[in-house]
Order: C-alpha cells, then structure tokens, then sequence
C-alpha cells in the first residue's frame, strides 16, 4: 500500500449505530487530519494531529471521536449521528517540519446517515 | 473563512492553456499560495505552492504578481482528466499545518 488509505470507502449507519473509520499513512509523515465535506460544500477541517497530539479542533459536535494511536494511523470514532453528519470524511497526511508541506489526501469514506 | 477569491466556474477547450485566476489582496509577508485540485468524488490532490517567485512543475505553472495580491494557475496543455475543482488557498505555513479550503473554481474542460 502506498500514500493514504481509508476503510471502508462506504458507510451507511442509523442514528443510534456506533462505528469507526480509519485511516492509514505509509508516507512516513508526522502530522494527519480529518476533513469534512458535505454536499456542495467546501471542505471543513475537524481535527489535526501533530506528533500523535491533537492540535486542532475545529469545534466539532461531540459525536463525533478522534484517535491517533501513532504517526500512521488515524480513526474517527462516531456515534449517535445525525442525518446532516451525511458527508465524504477525507484524510490526509503531511510533514510538520517542512515549511510548505503538502498534504496528502486519501480517497475518502463516503458515510450516510440513516 | 477563505482568504482567497475565485471565480465559481471556468470552461477551457482540450489541448489550450487553462488560466486559473485567484485574488488574495489580504495575503501577508509569511503566507504562502497553494494549489490543490479535486477531482469528483475524489481526494484533493496538490498541485504546486509558491511565496514570492513563479514556480512550475510537471503538473503547472505559478504565476504570482509582484505585489503577491493576486495569483494565477496555469495547465498549459488542458485535457479532460483536468475537469476539477481547483482550490487556492493562502497559509503562513510556518505557523500553522492548516489549509482552509473555499469553494475553487469549478474548471470543465471541454473536448
């Protein structure tokens, strides 16, 4: 696997469900994020993760949980969503120290809320 | 909110010179231009980044005014996997790791 992967690509959960997206980085970077882009929406950053320490939250509803157990993985915990949390949830990675850094994106979770 | 302005929509014939334009009057000493592209349903994707000088890579070309207050993103060969929405964002990337994202520039090349 190379660059940034996310599973599962596709989520449909109800309301009272609970369930977790990941996220994985082979690019040997520091730093990960979540973003959030509903429809015809631009993107919105969540989270931000520098070192494994959440940097960044860009007021995000409880409901929704990160973790970042080490510089290559990212989840997204969620639970009790509502239909509005319906979205593309994208994932990226990049290196802190690089001024100019870019960040790479993976393909995203497709999630839809019942 | 974005610190950048760009038109909603740009239609370019396959084979010619796609001009992206971008306004960024507010943009200050530190901040950097970037370029990012999304294609449908996909992950955004970078393209190029600059601070003062023009840059270009395989992909694009930079082009910054002098007084770093507007930029313009040129594809100088535009074919149909171009059609994408193309983000310019402007960041101090020294300070901070973030990218806000506006609503780009939806970019239809036509064949």
């Amino acid at each position: 696997e190379t660059g940034v992967t996310q599973t599962p690509r596709h989520l449909v959960m109800g309301m009272t469900n609970k369930k977790s997206l990941k996220c994985e980085q082979h690019l040997g970077h520091n730093a990960m994020y979540w973003y959030k882009q509903s429809a015809k929406k631009p993107l919105e950053l969540m989270f931000v993760y520098n070192f494994k320490e959440q940097t960044e939250n860009n007021s995000v509803p409880s409901r929704f949980s990160p973790e970042c157990p080490n510089s290559s993985h990212l989840f997204l915990h969620l639970h009790t969503l509502q239909p509005e949390d319906s979205a593309l949830y994208l994932c990226a990675s990049s290196q802190v120290e690089l001024a100019g850094a870019e960040q790479f994106f993976g393909p995203g979770t497709r999630l839809t809320v019942l | 909110d974005a610190k950048t302005t760009q038109p909603p929509s740009m239609d370019c014939a396959e084979g010619r010179a796609a001009n992206l334009p971008c306004n960024h009057s507010t943009i200050s000493g530190n901040e950097y231009v970037y370029w990012y592209r999304q294609i449908h349903s996909q992950g955004p994707q970078y393209i190029i980044h600059g601070l003062k000088n023009n840059e270009t890579n395989e992909m694009a070309s930079l082009i910054i005014t002098e007084d770093r207050k507007s930029s313009t993103l040129i594809l100088p060969h535009a074919t149909l996997r171009d059609t994408a929405v193309y983000y310019c964002i402007v960041e101090d990337r020294g300070a901070t790791n973030k990218l806000i994202f506006g609503t780009g520039t939806l970019l239809a090349v036509q064949p």
